[in-house]
């Protein structure tokens, strides 16, 4: 079967750093989404990794390792605006998005 | 400004009626998407459009239609056949490359009471 295992929820205190670790199982892959999704609005593209590897963009890193299905999200300098859920989402062989259930931030000041 | 619409924000239906979520967009994008949100849960795949006047099947179809007359836009309609129907339903598009992103839109949450 097609699964994805995040942390239910998170805590990390404003201006540090955090890893959301994601890990996969999925018919084929084609790549590995995160979104971001303050709670009871719509999610939005954070980043796309396809290829081994750091993807940096700002304050927000993703990372891939295709041998071991996983990946993680990684956010420096936290703001209270990062409160949210942060979902990783895979695409199978048939292009389909294979949704986890999310991993709940919650930021401390 | 491009984007994805959904009207309205929210939505409360009596038990046994069918309701009808609209979904525009102007992105020009080819395929077109439903999903279901439930608490604690990630997205499911309810019907999803890749071109007008042709549609498949999700994960989670029965009790729901849909209809993809014009590229802009995708209408669902959540029946009386839906068992559980209270949800956040989201919409998304994106290009057909395949590994595109899909951009969403605000979402409608619906309550039947």
């Amino acid at each position: 079967g097609q699964n994805i295992d995040q942390p239910t929820e998170m805590t990390a205190t404003e201006g540090a750093i955090v890893q959301i670790n994601c890990t996969y199982q999925t018919s084929g892959f084609n790549g590995l989404f995160w979104y971001q999704q303050h709670a009871g609005e719509a999610p939005t593209f954070l980043s796309y990794n396809v290829l081994d590897g750091l993807e940096e963009k700002g304050r927000f890193s993703s990372f891939l390792s295709r041998s071991k299905g996983y990946s993680y999200l990684l956010l420096k300098e936290l703001q209270m605006k990062d409160s949210a859920s942060y979902l990783c989402v895979s695409l199978d062989s048939n292009y389909q998005l294979i949704w986890g259930a999310g991993t709940k931030l919650i930021i401390k000041p | 400004d491009g984007g994805i619409t959904q009207s309205p924000k929210y939505l409360f239906r009596k038990e046994g009626q069918n309701v009808t979520l609209s979904c525009e967009q102007n992105l020009n994008h080819d395929a077109m998407y439903w999903y279901r949100q439930d608490p604690g849960q990630g997205l499911r795949l309810i019907y999803y459009s890749q071109i007008v006047n042709d549609f498949q099947k999700g994960d989670i179809a029965e009790g729901y239609s849909v209809s993809r007359e014009k590229k802009e836009s995708f209408p669902l309609t959540v029946t009386s056949a839906q068992k559980n129907p209270t949800a956040f339903y989201l919409c998304a598009s994106s290009t057909l490359t395949g590994t595109d992103t899909q951009y969403f839109g605000p979402g409608t949450r619906l309550t039947v009471l």
